[in-house]
């Protein structure tokens, strides 16, 4: 089993619809990151988390410690956010970065 | 501010040569990290320097290598290509290590003939 799991590996989404990822992982961890990336490969960090949640823009990102689970929301979905969706953990013993495989968003207008 | 400079950003290299690829953090930033990225195995952690000293290291071969100068630019080096080599190699930079973010840099495409 992998110690970040991600949900769903696909999503379509019609512009303007409410957008959910989901990521579980099972090592303690020092915080958790969400990153974004586009095609042609450059990652985009969107949040750093180790407890709460945390807005920007149209993002919303929260983490719950004791069931260790994060969730990514995008409200009022775009074109533009297509994308791969990656959960990143720091693991807090050896402090490297394991990731989830990621989420491929496609929205359409 | 200047983002993180992975240079080349393509390159095409023939099996048992070497390659060596450059990140430049941001500044002020002293930890910086490699992975590789390929479509079977996805996203994986290489190896992080922080102070010119290697404190983390992947599951990768000996094959892979890497150090960090005296103003925190990193080099990554791989010798004795091989065809699985075929990867996006990312670098990331952070100021501290722990819970710090990272930024990284747009990548370079290894591809290994």
């Amino acid at each position: 089993k992998n110690e970040v799991e991600q949900s769903p590996q696909n999503l379509t989404a019609q512009e303007g619809e409410f957008i959910t990822i989901n990521c579980s992982y099972s090592v303690g961890i020092s915080a958790l990151h969400w990153l974004q990336q586009h095609p042609g490969g450059g990652i985009v960090s969107l949040f750093m988390l180790s407890s709460g949640k945390k807005k920007h823009g149209r993002l919303i990102a929260t983490i719950n410690i004791q069931e260790k689970h994060s969730s990514l929301h995008i409200t009022a979905s775009h074109p533009r956010d297509s994308a791969v969706y990656i959960c990143a953990v720091g693991r807090i013993s050896t402090d490297k970065l394991i990731f989830g495989t990621g989420t491929r968003l496609q929205v359409f207008p | 501010k200047a983002g993180v400079t992975q240079t080349p950003r393509y390159l095409i290299k023939t099996r048992g040569q070497q390659v060596t690829l450059s990140c430049s953090p941001i500044s002020g930033h002293r930890s910086v990290s490699w992975y590789q990225q390929t479509p079977g195995q996805g996203l994986q952690f290489l190896f992080e320097y922080f102070s010119e000293t290697q404190r983390n290291k992947g599951n990768f071969p000996g094959r892979f290598s890497g150090r960090q100068f005296s103003n925190s630019r990193s080099e990554m080096n791989v010798s004795t290509l091989e065809l699985g080599d075929s990867a996006l190699y990312l670098c990331a930079s952070r100021s501290g290590t722990g819970a710090y973010g990272y930024t990284f840099g747009s990548g370079t495409r290894l591809t290994v003939v």
